[in-house]
């Protein structure tokens, strides 16, 4: 079957660093999405990666390493702004979104 | 209009009643898609369509169904609500189907 495991949540402080993994076994593997998705509100993009390695935009990077079925999302500076569901999705052979179940990011003062 | 826009915002429905939720972009996308998402789960898709006339069933179709007349259009109709279909819908919408999905707000839907 095809799965994408994040974790449940996360708590990290304002100014601080904080990494959100994301582990996958999809059905072929067309590239790989996270989204930001504020509580009540729509996901909205944040990044694709589709070959190996880090993208970087702005405060954000998303790092991928196919050989490992592996991706994490990366934020620096955080602001409070940032505390939301973060949502890790895989594009399979059929083009279609696998999605994780999202992890919850508590930012604390 | 902007983006995509979804009808109503929330519905509370009884069970039996049929209902059709409502789903318009004006990006010219050509990929529509429905999702449901529950607490705990993560999106699952309901049905698509790659371009207007043409539908296909994702992971979770039963209860559902889909038209595609127009490329702005994509309702998303259930026949005979059941409490299980209790959940939020998220209409998205996509250049093409390997690119980024743009979503909607959302419909709150509860089956009673």
């Amino acid at each position: 079957g095809q799965n994408i495991d994040q974790p449940t949540e996360m708590t990290a402080t304002e100014g601080a660093i904080v990494q959100i993994n994301c582990t996958y076994q999809t059905s072929g593997f067309n590239g790989l999405f996270w989204y930001q998705q504020h509580a009540g509100e729509a996901p909205t993009f944040l990044s694709y990666n589709v070959l190996d390695g880090l993208e970087e935009k702005g405060r954000f990077s998303s790092f991928l390493s196919r050989s490992k079925g592996y991706s994490y999302l990366l934020l620096k500076e955080l602001q409070m702004k940032d505390s939301a569901s973060y949502l890790c999705a895989v594009m399979d052979s059929n083009y279609q979104l696998i999605w994780g179940a999202g992890t919850k990011l508590i930012i604390k003062p | 209009i902007a983006g995509i826009t979804q009808a109503p915002t929330s519905q509370i429905l009884a069970a039996g009643r049929r209902m059709t939720l409502r789903c318009t972009q004006d990006m010219r996308h050509n990929a529509m898609y429905w999702y449901r998402q529950d607490l705990g789960l993560g999106l699952r898709l309901i049905h698509y369509s790659n371009t207007a006339g043409t539908t296909g069933k994702g992971e979770v179709p039963d209860g559902y169904s889909v038209s595609r007349a127009n490329t702005d259009d994509f309702p998303l109709t259930l026949a005979s609500a059941v409490p299980s279909q209790t959940s939020v819908y998220f209409c998205a919408s996509s250049e093409g189907t390997s690119n980024e999905q743009f979503f909607g707000p959302g419909t709150r839907l509860t089956v009673l």
